[in-house]
């Protein structure tokens, strides 16, 4: 069964930047449409982007000048950056993985991690 | 940007039916793309409840229905129960986008 853990700071600054990591268990890590989701405190759910193909990535116009997002295939792992941080960056950032292509639900993903921006 | 439209909350007695309303545009559900259906209770990862192809993963109740037609999709719990109390979200593909996009959630509320 695939299992996804986030991994990286609660708690970062205004105008710095947040570094996210997400080790996946359970598959390989070199197929697969690999996500990053954002849910605001009570808010809805934000797609930010994926990589795919093992390096391919799509990102959410709304945020595509402050995002990047990478695969590390040696650790099975994929990452989040995103910059120029602000209060309204603060929300729980979830890890996860369609059941197969960009068609198929998000079937698979991390518990999820609160990051505040705050000073 | 890319919206999808959903109730805020829907709410209804034990043993009734709800719909929950997914509008969208010819970029994503009118596109012909799947719509796919997420349950989310308090502190948890949202959890697919209903796939594009209308399936239900394991363990999931026959209650829960899904249907598409045209710009709009909606999910119908029949026999609601205490346990369906949570936040309910729509997903498709954006060909604007180039990627996900999620509707803006509904709340059920069990009477």
């Amino acid at each position: 069964q695939v299992q996804l853990q986030e991994s990286g700071p609660g708690l970062v600054k205004p105008s710095g930047t947040l570094s996210l990591t997400c080790t996946v268990s359970g598959g390989s890590i070199s197929n697969f449409y690999w996500s990053w989701i954002r849910q605001p405190p009570g808010k809805g759910l934000e797609w930010m982007g994926y990589v795919y193909n093992a390096g391919s990535t799509s990102y959410n116009p709304s945020l595509e000048s402050r995002v990047s997002m990478s695969v590390d295939t040696s650790k099975n792992q994929f990452s989040l950056k995103l910059t120029s941080l602000t209060s309204t960056d603060t929300a729980i950032y979830y890890c996860a993985r369609a059941t197969g292509t960009f068609m198929t639900p998000v079937a698979y993903w991390g518990q999820g991690t609160l990051v505040t921006v705050s000073s | 940007q890319s919206v999808v439209t959903q109730p805020p909350s829907v709410s209804g007695a034990p043993g009734q039916r709800v719909t929950i309303s997914c509008t969208g545009s010819s970029s994503n559900i009118g596109g012909g793309y799947a719509v796919h259906w997420y349950q989310q209770l308090p502190g948890t990862a949202p959890k697919v409840i209903i796939n594009g192809n209308n399936n239900r993963p394991s363990g999931v109740p026959d209650r829960f229905s899904a249907s598409k037609s045209g710009t709009s999709a909606s999910l119908a719990i029949t026999g609601l129960q205490a346990e369906d109390e949570a936040d309910y979200y729509c997903q498709s593909y954006d060909s604007s986008l180039s990627g996900f996009v999620f509707g803006t959630g509904t709340k059920v509320s069990v009477l």
